[in-house]
C-alpha cells in the first residue's frame, strides 16, 4: 500500500539558520498536505499542494511538490524559536486514505 | 464550530480494564480517522471512516481494538481488555472528502482533536 517516508527524523537547527525536511511516496500522490504539531499540542494543517511542480510559500515557509508528484520538501529560512515542533507530510492517491509521514521533529538552539 | 472535540482528555486506568475513547467530528464532514500517536512509532493510522462506514481498519492492532461511527457526529474507540502498551496519545480528524474521478481529493485539510492521553497501568 502507499508509504510515505519522511527524513530527517530529527533536525537540530541553530537559530537563523534554514533547513529542509522531504517527504517522499512509493506511489504517485494527488496532493499533498503539510501540518505542524507543536509540544504537547495536536497536529494543524499548514498548507495543501496540488498540482505538479508546485511551490507555495507562508512567510519564511517554503513548501514543494515534485514534478512527479511523488516528493514534497518543506524548507524554512532564518529558523525562530517558534518553529520548534514536529512536521508532518501526509498524502493521498485518489482514494480515501491521507497517509501520514512519521515527522520531523525540529528542535532549535538559541 | 468547536472543532473535533474528544473525550476524555486524559485517562489513566489499569491494564484489563475496558476504555473508551471518543470523538464528535466538525459538522458537514464526512470522513473520520482515528490515529495513535507514540514516541515510537510516531503518527499511526488505525482506522478511516468515510460516511460512517470503515474504510480501512488495516491499522488497527489487533482485536482488543474497535470502532464504531453510529452516525455522521459520533464516533467511539474502544479498547477491551486494555494493556500497558496501548499508552499513547489518540487523535481523531475529521475532513472532507470530495470524492474520485475529475473533482476529486480532500476538500478540507484534516482537523485534529486535542487527542486523549491514554496510561494503562
Amino acid at each position: 500500500g502507499q508509504q510515505v517516508m519522511q527524513i530527517p527524523q530529527y533536525q537540530h537547527v541553530q537559530e537563523g539558520e534554514d533547513f529542509t525536511t522531504y517527504c517522499n511516496s512509493s506511489t504517485t500522490l494527488s496532493n499533498i498536505q503539510w501540518y505542524k504539531q507543536r509540544p504537547g499540542g495536536h497536529p494543524v494543517f499548514l498548507i495543501q499542494l496540488v498540482k505538479s511542480g508546485e511551490v507555495k510559500k507562508q512567510k519564511r515557509l517554503t513548501f514543494q511538490f515534485g514534478e512527479a508528484k511523488k516528493n514534497s520538501s518543506l524548507h524554512i529560512t532564518a529558523t525562530q524559536t517558534t518553529d520548534v515542533g514536529t512536521y508532518f507530510c501526509a498524502g493521498s492517491s485518489n482514494d480515501y486514505k491521507l497517509s501520514f509521514g512519521a515527522g520531523t521533529t525540529v528542535t532549535v538552539r538559541a | 464550530d468547536a472543532g473535533v472535540i474528544q473525550s476524555p482528555r486524559h485517562e489513566v486506568t489499569e491494564m484489563g480494564q475496558e476504555v473508551t475513547l471518543r470523538c464528535k467530528p466538525i459538522s458537514g464532514h464526512n470522513s473520520l480517522f482515528w490515529y495513535r500517536q507514540t514516541m515510537m512509532r510516531g503518527l499511526e493510522l488505525l482506522i478511516y471512516f468515510n460516511n460512517n462506514v470503515p474504510i480501512d481498519d488495516s491499522g488497527m492492532p489487533e482485536d482488543r481494538f474497535s470502532a464504531k461511527m453510529p452516525n455522521a457526529s459520533f464516533s467511539t474507540l474502544k479498547i477491551q481488555p486494555s494493556e500497558p502498551r496501548d499508552s499513547a496519545v489518540y487523535f481523531c480528524a475529521s475532513s472532507f472528502f470530495r470524492g474520485t474521478g475529475r473533482f476529486q481529493g480532500w476538500d478540507t485539510e484534516a482537523f485534529f482533536g486535542q487527542g486523549t492521553r491514554l496510561t494503562v497501568v
